[in-house]
């Protein structure tokens, strides 16, 4: 079954405990990125990646990190979690690099920091 | 830069009422428009899309239209049923070509 996977899918941590989100997808899809979903403001880009070892901002990139050694993993970090990265995460990914195409979503990574 | 707008909710409905959820957008150039949907603790879902102007898109008894003139791409459904409970997303491949530019997102309620 094609999907995208992320772990975990429920964590309440502290603040300045590192953690990483991983996040895998079995389709072979080039193009990964990573959102967040806060209430009133919708879903905003994180980080994404256009094919291995590229990476780059999106719109709310502090605090956060991503690599993308593999194709199929782009896990996203967060070196020294905060109470403001306290949200709902996705990650999705896509085939090429047209936007014409669907975007396939995890199921959602709900984080809280304390 | 690009931006999408679309109706504040929740939008509240009987079973089989007919649904609007309005959905305009700034873009340059010519962006692809899509409606996303989150069923209750799910990830989101393309319900429909449109890539040039006059496209309908489809699906599930949804419709929308890519109304260039008044760039607006609203999500219509003649008969709504308590299934469709979830919240919708209007959205545009933003001209960088790296993302999809989101909506605040609808709820959408129904009741039977």
């Amino acid at each position: 079954e094609a999907q995208v996977t992320q772990n975990p899918r429920y964590l309440i941590t502290v603040t300045g405990k590192k953690l990483t989100v991983t996040c895998s997808q079995n389709m072979n899809h080039e193009y990964m990125s990573w959102y967040r979903q806060d209430p009133g403001l919708g879903l905003r880009q994180i980080y994404y990646s256009m094919n291995v070892e590229v990476t780059d901002k999106g719109d709310v990139p502090e605090g956060y990190k991503v690599s993308r050694k593999e194709k199929r993993n782009f896990p996203l970090i967060l070196e020294s979690p905060s109470p403001n990265q306290t949200s709902l995460y996705f990650c999705a990914s896509k085939a090429g690099r047209s936007f014409a195409g669907e975007l396939f979503f995890g199921e959602g990574s709900r984080l809280t920091v304390l | 830069g690009d931006s999408v707008t679309q109706m504040e909710g929740p939008v509240t409905l009987s079973e089989e009422a007919f649904l609007t959820i309005n959905c305009t957008y700034t873009a340059t150039g010519y962006p692809s428009l899509f409606w996303y949907v989150q069923y209750p603790g799910e990830g989101l879902q393309l319900l429909l899309k449109a890539t040039k102007a006059d496209d309908k898109g489809s699906n599930k008894g949804f419709e929308a239209t890519y109304r260039k003139e008044t760039t607006s791409f609203h999500l219509e459904k003649g008969s709504v049923q308590v299934s469709d409970s979830a919240v919708y997303f209007c959205a545009l491949s933003g001209q960088a070509g790296t993302a999809l530019i989101f909506g605040k997102g609808t709820t959408l309620s129904v009741s039977s």
